[in-house]
């Protein structure tokens, strides 16, 4: 069973950059997985699909600032020129046919 | 454009039984896959339940199956779940989720979310 670990919390400057990791366990390595934001009481948004190789395919209006790349297991968001609404939760997400995984979430704080 | 609104949370007893409606549009329901994943106060996202376009498959988490079953009706594009037996640990918002491939996939749209609280 593939599981997924994040970091709980991160922070980062206001127009600085911040890399998010999410790794996947040991013998998936190969797996594309997709970030989430989630914003306080709201559902997830779709922010994008990263594939093992750091091919990403971002959703609907997702910003430019936001970026996707793999090394091994692990597979990171970049937010770049950081803004205060970028502060709020972020998932991973990877899946086995019908069946879903999550990350623990990480939350994220602009200083 | 793509929209998912749920629809049917409310307050149960433990015990009880409640059923969801995602109301789907903006793109071909029966094409896609469509999950159902959960967020208790606080906690992170738990997925529960997902059904292929079809509908003729369908896979569940370990702490719902045999009492949650998940169904749709590709031509009223409604996803469903129905949820038998709640316990306390089913409190959550529920959210419905459009997956990317027609069997399973990772989610590119999710609902607003409805609110089910279980409690004596």
């Amino acid at each position: 069973q593939v599981v997924l670990t994040q970091s709980p919390s991160a922070s980062a400057s206001l127009g600085a950059s911040v890399k998010l990791t999410c790794t996947l366990s040991s013998g998936h390595s190969s797996y594309a997985i997709a970030w989430h934001q989630q914003q306080p009481e709201k559902g997830p948004r779709f922010l994008m699909k990263l594939n093992s190789d750091g091919s990403h395919s971002k959703g609907d209006g997702i910003p430019d600032r936001f970026s996707g790349s793999s090394s091994g297991a692990e597979r990171y968001l970049t937010i770049s020129s950081l803004q205060s609404e970028d502060e709020t939760d972020y998932y991973c997400q990877t899946w086995v046919t019908g069946i879903q995984v999550f990350g623990g979430g990480t939350k994220l704080t602009v200083l | 454009e793509v929209h998912l609104v749920e629809s049917g949370g409310g307050f149960v007893q433990p015990g009880g039984s409640l059923r969801l409606s995602c109301a789907a549009s903006g793109f071909t329901s029966s094409s896609y896959a469509m999950s159902w994943v959960r967020q208790a106060p606080g906690k992170g996202l738990e997925w529960v339940s997902t059904i292929s376009g079809s509908g003729g498959s369908t896979d569940y988490a370990d702490s719902v199956k045999g009492r949650f079953t998940i169904s749709r009706d590709n031509s009223k594009n409604t996803l469903y779940l129905q949820m038998n037996s709640l316990r306390a640990e089913d409190t959550a918002v529920y959210y419905c989720a459009k997956v990317v491939g027609t069997t399973g996939g990772g989610v590119d749209y999710w609902g607003q979310g409805t609110l089910v609280t279980v409690s004596s």
